[in-house]
């Protein structure tokens, strides 16, 4: 089975602020691959980034950065110096290599106050 | 490249009917899976259809259904709609059969039971 949690249901920042989001995973296979998306208030789920078991560099794309430790299952994003248009839900997923459907968590709601 | 779409995006029907959503993939893209939304339950994986075969089903009852065209393009039925199937349908595309693939989400469908 694979399992994704998002213990955070809601996190609300000021503006300018940074802000981590977590993502736990469970998975038996060793290979597998995971997601991020976010669901902004018109609703349309974007993705954002991937990430394969075999890879735990971090990444940095802006201000969106991700931190991949398969020590302790864990795929955190963090946004730096937050803005009104990163208020949205943010999905973290898993797809295991047994498996043909994507998991995806329960998302974190992100409001960042101007 | 035009992104995925789908019609109708908002459908008010009534206990006992039936309903068909469609999707249209992003061009090249072979893989098409759907997901309900739900505010309790979150993104629930349906099904998903690679080259006009369903690939996988998630735990939904026997009146969802789906087919995918030669085109890619993709419906999804549910019969005997029930006040609980009232939620935000999306569907999304990849470009192959869902694992390493990250896939591109449509703005999705509100359907309303009454």
């Amino acid at each position: 089975a694979q399992k994704v949690t998002q213990a955070q249901t809601e996190i609300s920042v000021v503006e300018k602020e940074d802000v981590t989001l977590d993502c736990v995973y469970e998975t038996r296979d060793t290979t597998y691959y995971l997601f991020w998306y976010k669901q902004p208030p018109s609703g349309e789920l974007v993705f954002l980034i991937r990430r394969n078991s075999f890879d735990e560099q971090n990444e940095i794309s802006g201000r969106y950065s991700w931190n991949f430790q398969k020590s302790t299952s864990s795929f955190n994003f963090t946004i730096t110096a937050s803005q009104v248009v990163d208020s949205a839900v943010y999905f973290c997923a898993l797809n295991s290599g047994g498996y043909q459907k994507v998991t995806f968590g329960t998302g974190t709601k992100l409001q960042v106050i101007p | 490249k035009a992104g995925v779409t789908q019609t109708p995006r908002y459908l008010i029907k009534t206990r006992g009917q039936q309903v068909t959503l469609s999707c249209s993939p992003i061009s090249g893209h072979r893989s098409v899976s759907w997901y309900q939304q739900t505010p309790g339950q979150g993104l629930q994986f349906l099904f998903e259809y690679f080259s006009e075969t369903q690939r996988n089903k998630g735990n939904f009852p026997g009146r969802f259904s789906g087919r995918q065209f030669s085109n890619s393009r993709s419906e999804m039925n549910v019969s005997t709609l029930e006040l609980g199937d009232s939620a935000l349908y999306l569907c999304a595309s990849s470009l192959r059969s869902l694992g390493s693939y990250e896939q591109y989400f449509g703005p999705g469908t509100r359907l309303t039971v009454t």
